[in-house]
């Protein structure tokens, strides 16, 4: 059964840099078939597309966010990871990482998440 | 951006009753619609995708219907791990995608 854990700090403070990872298991990153993605949902709100990041390296990301998104993988330790610059109280969220079930334009629903990780920016 | 807006916000239903959840989308999305059920302290999970296919392991009581604009997340026979925040999610434009912004089904 494929599982996904996202880890890294839970406070960061303003202006600085929230960076996470997501420890894959039970299935291969390198996986030809899959983008891996990055979703966030502020306390009490709703959810949001951060980027998407495929096993040769390619990346998407929100428009949104601008320049401020980092998206990077390493196969040899099956993880992904995510780079947040210049954060505010406003990237206050529970971060997600989860597996796009399509390496194409078709089914791109996020079919597998891991537990969310709560990101607490403040000064 | 293609803005997805879900109805109603709230809704409160009986168990063993029925309920209807809409979601719009601002331009057609032909059928990439996804919906997701969230329950406190959770993560998402996948119930319905390409408007009407249900995932693995997703009981016949969730349905989903609708193409171009207008979809919709029936539930049948309402029981008490049915209420939930539930999420419909387009990836007509991949690899953009966004998200409504959620509907509560409450016990009424």
């Amino acid at each position: 059964q494929l599982q996904l854990q996202e880890s890294g700090p839970g406070l960061v403070k303003t202006s600085e840099t929230l960076s996470l990872t997501c420890t894959v298991s039970g299935g291969s990153i390198s996986s030809s078939s899959y983008y891996w993605g990055w979703i966030r949902q502020p306390p009490g709100k709703g959810l949001e597309w951060i980027g998407s990041i495929y096993y040769s390296g390619r990346t998407y990301h929100n428009p949104s966010l601008k320049s401020r998104v980092t998206i990077s993988i390493d196969t040899s330790k099956n993880q992904f990871s995510l780079k947040l610059s210049s954060v505010t109280a406003a990237d206050t969220a529970v971060y997600y990482c989860a597996r796009d079930s399509s390496s194409d334009s078709s089914d791109n629903y996020f079919d597998y998440w891991g537990q969310g990780t709560l990101v607490t920016v403040s000064s | 951006e293609i803005v997805m807006t879900q109805s109603p916000a709230t809704l409160s239903v009986s168990p063993g009753e029925r309920a209807t959840l809409s979601c719009r989308a601002s331009q057609s999305i032909s059928s990439f619609l996804a919906w997701y059920q969230q329950k406190p302290g959770q993560p998402p999970r996948l119930l319905i995708y390409d408007a009407s296919t249900r995932a693995t392991g997703i009981p016949a009581k969730f349905s989903g219907s609708g193409s171009g604009t207008e979809f919709t997340l029936t539930i049948s026979s309402l029981q008490s791990e049915d209420f939930a925040v539930y999420y419909c999610h387009q990836y007509f434009n991949w690899p953009m995608c966004s998200f409504g912004q959620g509907t509560k089904l409450e016990i009424k």
